[in-house]
């Protein structure tokens, strides 16, 4: 069975840095691309950026570039997103996803990780 | 890029049927739209691809029959027939906006599907 596993929820203070985990389960994680999509409490998803394994070849969503790092460590099977300074608007529900190639759907999705920023 | 539009809300009653709608800003009535169902407290999960003549590709894993999609002109809808509890969720559509090898995915705002 295919399936995306993401690290656990998280809370963390403004300023705070932190990185966030999917590990791909089921199929060759090399050979697919990876996205990251964000669902802020109580509203819709926000794509931020993709990457592919197989070379690390990251594509970003403009809402996103600068603000995050995506990054792969294909040896392990896992993707990552990452923040060097958060803030409380970073408060959200993040998801790593498959995609085959540019213009496919995302299937499947993980069960995602929550972030909490907050003094 | 392409804006979606999604009625926030939505409401059957069990067994009944309804259709989900997803609105496509002017200009884009070439663009195919995924549909995704989010159960509470889980991830999204891919339903099926919908173009202007129709489902494209095949649905998701597990999706059943009583799912089904249709497009047309600047709309993309999803019809639940019988419906269940389980059914109960969000439904998002989302489409590609890139060219070539870029990804620009936009999303709709969501509608939530209460089972009454």
């Amino acid at each position: 069975e295919v399936q995306l596993v993401q690290s656990g929820g998280e809370v963390k203070k403004p300023g705070e840095s932190l990185k966030i985990s999917c590990k791909g389960f089921g199929y060759s994680f090399s050979d697919y691309w990876i996205g990251w999509v964000r669902q802020m409490p109580g509203k819709g998803l926000e794509y931020m950026g993709i990457i592919y394994p197989g070379d690390s070849d990251t594509r970003y969503s403009p809402s996103f570039e600068g603000q995050v790092t995506i990054s792969a460590d294909r040896s392990i099977n896992t993707a990552y997103l990452q923040w060097s300074s958060l803030k409380a608007s970073d408060t959200a529900m993040y998801y790593c996803t498959r995609s085959w190639e540019a213009g496919s759907w995302f299937d499947p999705w993980g069960q995602g990780t929550l972030v909490t920023v907050s003094s | 890029q392409p804006v979606l539009t999604q009625p926030p809300s939505a409401s059957a009653s069990l067994g009944a049927s309804v259709t989900l709608t997803c609105t496509l800003s002017s200009g884009y009535s070439n663009y195919k739209v995924d549909w995704y169902q989010q159960r509470p407290g889980k991830g999204p999960r891919f339903v099926m691809r919908v173009g202007p003549g129709g489902i494209v590709g095949s649905k998701g894993d597990g999706i059943p029959d009583r799912f089904s999609v249709l497009g047309s002109g600047l709309s993309r809808y999803l019809t639940i027939k019988n419906i269940q509890e389980e059914d109960e969720s969000d439904y998002h559509c989302g489409a590609d906006h890139g060219s070539g090898s870029n990804f620009v995915w936009v999303f709709g705002g969501g509608t939530k599907l209460t089972v009454l």
